[in-house]
């Protein structure tokens, strides 16, 4: 089973920051907080990932709270481009530990 | 970075024939791919765990005879359905781990392929 909670869906307005929230509150020591997305069709996307520190890319950022039991992934200006569904794994960094996917959160951009 | 690479991206078959989709990594060498399916509006299923050099490990309700897998080098992972049937049409999507220098945790996801069986 999957070790996340996310919303089912949530809308942001083009320009503005969307905020996806998951709450993972069983994740393990040695275990990283991973995040795709995945548009219409095609294969999941890498955005980011992190451990216990705050993260950015050129992509998004990474919250995680201290206590590591849940963590926001920020798009700083959401485009149409954005609409997709936003899985938030946890994962041991080691190349055979698989990837479980929850159900994620659909966003939708709105113009 | 990194790409996974899967073909074909999408194939129609007869009922009772077999289907091989090929995963490849293009740029880095891969000892563990992973296979999922993936119905309409729903979440990516694990199917199998692929090893290089071993047999693949599969995840409990997935028939090892009716999805074979076959990783016979580091850069390609095969998955073969039998005797396809419309009850197997889905997206399938391999993914790969880096391994050595690279090995970050970080998997890199196939295009996809998409299977309609007649």
């Amino acid at each position: 089973d999957a070790k996340t909670t996310q919303p089912t869906s949530m809308d942001c307005a083009e320009g503005r920051a969307a905020n996806l929230p998951c709450n993972h509150s069983t994740i393990s020591g040695n275990e990283y907080v991973y995040w795709y997305r995945q548009i219409h069709s095609q294969g999941p996307q890498y955005i980011i990932h992190g451990l216990k520190n705050n993260e950015t890319n050129e992509m998004a950022s990474l919250i995680i709270t201290e206590d590591r039991k849940s963590s926001t992934l920020i798009l700083p200006h959401a485009t149409l481009r954005d609409t997709a569904v936003y899985y938030c794994i946890v994962r041991a960094s080691s190349r055979d530990d698989k990837i479980i996917f929850g159900k994620g959160t659909r966003l939708h951009i709105l113009p | 970075g990194a790409v996974v690479s899967q073909h074909p991206s999408r194939v129609i078959c007869k009922s009772g024939t077999s289907v091989k989709i090929e995963c490849r990594s293009l740029d880095f060498q891969a000892t563990t791919m992973f296979w999922y399916r993936q119905f309409p509006k729903k979440s990516l299923m694990l199917m199998a765990t692929s090893n290089e050099g071993s047999k693949a490990t599969y995840e409990q309700g997935v028939e090892k005879d009716k999805f074979l897998i076959n990783h016979a080098s580091l850069t390609l992972s095969t998955l073969t359905v039998t005797s396809a049937h419309p009850e197997d049409s889905s997206f399938y999507i391999c993914s790969a781990a880096t391994s050595g220098s690279r090995n970050t945790g970080e998997l890199f996801f196939g295009e996809g392929s998409r299977l309609t069986v007649l």
